[in-house]
């Protein structure tokens, strides 16, 4: 069982258009965070959310932890091909200095 | 301005060999997480270290596997009598301190461990 599912599992658009991708649990999360990975690189941090109902903008991106802490959402706004990457979503339990990855959501921006 | 630094980059290793990845944290950090990550899986945890210390090893495999941080030098982690199964990206991440709600990991860029 998935403690974090993330959606759609792969997602293809063209340059210019709005997306929306959710990081969903049954469980409550304490912070959240969203990292962006590269083919053969590491992930690499976005942003940290934490308090319920909080919203983040860096640029183009906009990041929402839902009111209950159980849930997350990343909308980006006119892709690019550089946003091209596999976007995954982490959640800290508690005190926990653990993060429980989703399987992530693999973008791909057509020029 | 080096980043968390993991080496090697590619590894190859037969059944039964030993696998040792290193992982050099980024400067004035002293806090290490490793974790796994399988094709088309998220990132799993495996153990989360402090100089010397052993935080949290939940994540790591009952038998076989094994890691460090020694007071001076890269953490290790070490697979013994490698199976294919084992075969997987492994991640190293580290902290200045224990995270904050606030704060986040810098990842290296990994081993991709590759067992024949």
């Amino acid at each position: 069982t998935q403690l974090l599912e993330q959606s759609p599992q792969f997602l293809s658009i063209q340059e210019g258009e709005n997306l929306t991708v959710y990081c969903n649990s049954s469980s409550v999360f304490s912070s959240l965070q969203w990292y962006r990975q590269e083919p053969g690189e590491g992930p690499v941090l976005l942003v940290t959310v934490v308090t319920g109902g909080e919203v983040k903008k860096l640029k183009r991106l906009t990041f929402q932890f839902g009111d209950a802490r159980k849930d997350s959402s990343l909308h980006i706004t006119a892709a690019q091909p550089g946003d091209t990457g596999l976007y995954l979503c982490a959640g800290r339990q508690g005190g926990s200095e653990k993060l429980v990855f989703g399987k992530g959501t693999k973008l791909t921006v057509n020029p | 301005n080096a980043g968390v630094m993991q080496n090697p980059r590619h590894l190859v290793r037969r059944r039964g060999q030993e696998a040792r990845l290193r992982c050099s944290p980024m400067k004035g950090h002293s806090h290490v997480y490793w974790y796994r990550q399988l094709p088309e899986e998220g990132l799993k945890f495996m153990v989360y270290l402090q100089k010397e210390n052993i935080i949290d090893e939940s994540g790591m495999p009952k038998e076989r596997f094994s890691a460090e941080f020694p007071k001076e030098g890269p953490s290790i982690l070490r697979i013994q009598q490698v199976v294919r199964g084992d075969s997987a990206a492994y991640f190293c991440a580290s902290s200045q301190e224990r995270q904050g709600f606030s704060n986040g990991y810098t990842f290296g860029s990994g081993t991709r461990l590759t067992v024949v």
